[in-house]
């Protein structure tokens, strides 16, 4: 298994909505990453797990709180966010941070009403 | 050719022509590149990398060089397909660090 997947593909959510972006990847790869990712841009990070335990956070609002459950698994909970949170939510996966190349998932659509 | 400005650096060029993207990167010290292709509503896919210890290496009609001196990486395409337009990053990578990812140029090719 050479893939990282992510669910749900897109996503509407208002304001006030409490909702949750999947990661799983089963390549052996210990450090998992978020990226945000607006039209016509780069992606960004955002945070990055290695080894379960979260290494870096972009100084990155509350409202977006990462969780790692374990090896294979990352997600992304979201509460309040805001128009401007709309864009495209990358995961991706390595061996470990600054070792190799990362393996990107297809994305989450992201629209905030 | 290839034009700059508030959006996305485009560069056209004619199916069946060869291509390059270039990108200036800031960090001396990074030792570790990539080139990423990503398509419309999909995920950056990984095209080739190269080490600070070379300057070029092949692949499968892709090409990348990288000029330390003057801190610049290009990625060339041989025969460029329809398939190949795209948005294409270079991402620089200082061991133990983070990626940090070029601007980005949109390759679009044209019939």
């Amino acid at each position: 298994d050479t893939e990282v997947t992510q669910t749900p593909k897109h996503l509407v959510m208002g304001m006030t909505n409490k909702k949750s972006l999947k990661c799983e990847q089963h390549m052996g790869h210990r450090a998992m990453y978020w990226y945000k990712q607006k039209a016509k841009k780069p992606p960004e990070l955002m945070f990055v797990y290695s080894y379960e335990k979260l290494s870096i956070n972009e100084s990155v609002p509350s409202r977006f709180s990462p969780e790692c459950p374990n090896s294979s698994l990352l997600n992304l909970h979201l509460h309040a966010l805001q128009p401007e949170d709309s864009a495209l939510y990358l995961c991706a996966s390595n061996l470990g941070p600054g070792t190799d190349t990362q393996y990107f998932g297809p994305g989450t659509r992201l629209t905030v009403l | 050719g290839e034009s700059v400005g508030l959006h996305l650096p485009t560069l056209s060029v004619q199916e069946g022509d060869n291509s390059i993207i270039n990108c200036a990167y800031s960090n001396s010290a990074s030792d570790y590149f990539i080139w990423y292709k990503q398509e419309s509503g999909k995920g950056p896919q990984f095209i080739i990398d190269i080490r600070s210890n070379m300057d070029k290496r092949q692949g499968q009609r892709v090409t990348v060089l990288l000029n330390k001196t003057v801190k610049h990486l290009s990625l060339q395409i041989a025969a460029t397909q329809p398939g190949d337009s795209a948005v294409y990053f270079c991402a620089e990578i200082n061991y133990g660090q983070n990626f940090v990812f070029g601007p980005g140029t949109r390759l679009s090719v044209l019939p």
